[in-house]
C-alpha cells in the first residue's frame, strides 16, 4: 500500500518568517495530495490540495509543489503569523476505487510572535 | 447544515466492555471514513464505506466493526474495548469522485481503563 513520509514533525518559526514541510510518498499511482490543518483540540480541515497534473498551485500565503518523478510533494507558508501555529497533515490517494487517504504523521508548526 | 457530526464527544470504558461511536453527515455525502489518531501517528482509516449497505477494511481494522444501514449514518463498534484503542476517533465523509475533499467529524476521545 501507500506510504507517506512527512519532516519534520515540529517545526518553530518567527513569525513573518516561511515555513516549509516536505513530504515523501510510495505509490506513483497517487494522483491526488492534500494538506490539512488541525488546531489544538479541533477537526482537520483541507487547506489547499493539488492534483498530479499540476506541479504548483497558490492560494495567498500557501502554496504546494508537486514532484512526480521524486515523488515528493511540500507546503510552502509565506509570512507565518501566529494564528498558523496548528499540526499539518499531508495526505495522497489514488483518486479512484475509495478514494481512500493515506496521511503523514503530521508537523506541529509553531509561530513564535 | 451541520456538515459531519459524531456521537459521543467523550466517553470512558473498562477493559472488555462495548460501545458504538455514531458518525451523521446531512451533505448527502455518497462515502464515509472512519480514522483513529494517537500522538505521532497522523490519522490512520480504520473502515470505510462507499455507500449505503457497504463497508470495506482500512489500514487498522482489527478490533472494530461498523455499519452503513442507511446513507447518511457510519457506525463503529467496539465489541470488547481494549487499553490500546484508546484514541481519538475522528469520522469523515466525501461526495465519492475523484479530488474531493474529505469532511471531518469534531472527533471522539475514547479512554479505555
Amino acid at each position: 500500500g501507500e506510504n507517506v513520509e512527512q519532516h519534520p514533525s515540529t517545526l518553530s518559526v518567527q513569525e513573518g518568517d516561511s515555513a516549509v514541510i516536505k513530504c515523501t510518498y510510495s505509490d506513483s499511482a497517487s494522483n491526488y495530495f492534500p494538506w490539512y490543518k488541525q488546531e489544538l483540540g479541533k477537526r482537520p480541515q483541507l487547506i489547499i490540495d493539488i492534483r498530479s497534473n499540476v506541479g504548483e498551485k497558490k492560494d495567498q500565503r500557501i502554496a504546494v509543489t508537486l514532484n512526480k518523478t521524486a515523488k515528493h510533494f511540500s507546503l510552502h507558508i509565506t509570512e507565518t503569523q501566529p494564528e498558523d501555529s496548528a499540526v499539518y497533515f499531508c495526505a495522497a490517494s489514488k483518486g479512484a476505487g475509495s478514494y481512500q487517504l493515506t496521511f503523514g504523521k503530521g508537523t506541529k508548526l509553531s509561530v513564535i510572535p | 447544515n451541520a456538515g459531519v457530526t459524531q456521537t459521543p464527544k467523550f466517553r470512558v470504558l473498562k477493559t472488555g466492555q462495548s460501545m458504538t461511536l455514531l458518525c451523521a453527515q446531512d451533505m448527502n455525502h455518497e462515502y464515509m471514513y472512519w480514522y483513529r489518531q494517537d500522538p505521532g501517528m497522523g490519522l490512520r482509516l480504520i473502515h470505510y464505506s462507499v455507500g449505503e449497505g457497504t463497508t470495506a477494511k482500512g489500514e487498522v481494522p482489527d478490533g472494530y466493526n461498523v455499519s452503513r444501514l442507511k446513507k447518511q449514518n457510519f457506525l463503529l463498534g467496539l465489541e470488547s474495548a481494549a487499553p490500546s484503542q484508546t484514541s481519538v476517533y475522528f469520522c469523515a465523509s466525501s461526495p465519492g469522485q475523484a479530488y474531493n475533499e474529505q469532511f471531518f467529524g469534531p472527533g471522539t476521545r475514547l479512554t479505555v481503563l
